[in-house]
């Protein structure tokens, strides 16, 4: 039983460049989250989406940062033109559908983004 | 906008003392995690807790919840130096939204 799955897991790019991660949910859940955590601090939200749909990105950077979730495929956080503050672990999470208010969310491994 | 404060934020302690660490949150919720995170790793969920007067337990950690007073604890009995991590307290539901919204951690460190 796979957990959630973020690829890759560590991610080098200079500045200017397109950062790309996945993360593929677990079996039979379909809402994603995606968390961004700097260093020596808490993860802080950024996007909630299900299939084909963006429910709550009120926690995204309203500028180069964008996400999407496909009808087929995993869930893509893309940040275009990366800078050095944008260096952080993000973190994918997913819950199972149906009554949404207490699903417990279940955390990838993360992705560490290094910007040079 | 709501505030999730833990204390202490680092915590150094000996082998078999027991202690807690408080997680205080600004609005209502009545959905609590705990996490732990290792070194450079990701999340591990310890508890979730979704009523007032919760009060769960795993091993030598126990977490309880007071929604009236938005107030949760991790308590740690009899520590050991495997407990050494960084703990997470997060609130949901906040409005009905999804998202969870953590706290600072606590680095706990116990020496032997």
């Amino acid at each position: 039983n796979a957990g959630v799955m973020q690829n890759p897991r560590h991610l080098v790019r200079r500045r200017g460049q397109e950062a790309r991660l996945r993360c593929s949910p677990m079996k039979g859940h379909s809402h994603v989250y995606w968390y961004r955590q700097l260093p020596e601090e808490g993860l802080k939200f950024m996007v909630y989406l299900q299939k084909e749909n963006i429910i709550d990105e009120s926690g995204m950077p309203k500028e180069r940062f964008s996400a999407e979730f496909p009808k087929e495929g995993p869930s893509i956080l893309r940040i275009q033109q990366v800078v050095r503050g944008d260096s952080a672990a993000y973190f994918c999470a997913s819950s199972p559908p149906g009554r949404g208010s207490y699903n417990e969310q279940f955390f990838g491994p993360g992705t560490r983004l290094t910007v040079l | 906008e709501l505030k999730v404060e833990q204390n202490p934020l680092f915590l150094s302690m000996q082998e078999g003392k027991n202690y807690t660490i408080y997680c205080n949150y600004s609005t209502t919720s009545d959905r609590l995690y705990w996490y732990r995170q290792d070194p450079g790793k990701s999340l591990e969920s310890l508890f979730v807790l979704l009523s007032n007067g919760a009060v769960k337990q795993e091993g030598r950690l126990m977490a309880s919840l007071d929604t009236k007073a938005r107030l949760s604890t991790l308590h740690i009995t009899a520590a050991v130096h495997d407990l050494s991590a960084t703990y997470f307290c997060a609130v949901g539901g906040i409005q009905g939204a999804q998202k969870l919204v953590f706290g600072q951690g606590t680095r706990l460190t116990i020496n032997p």
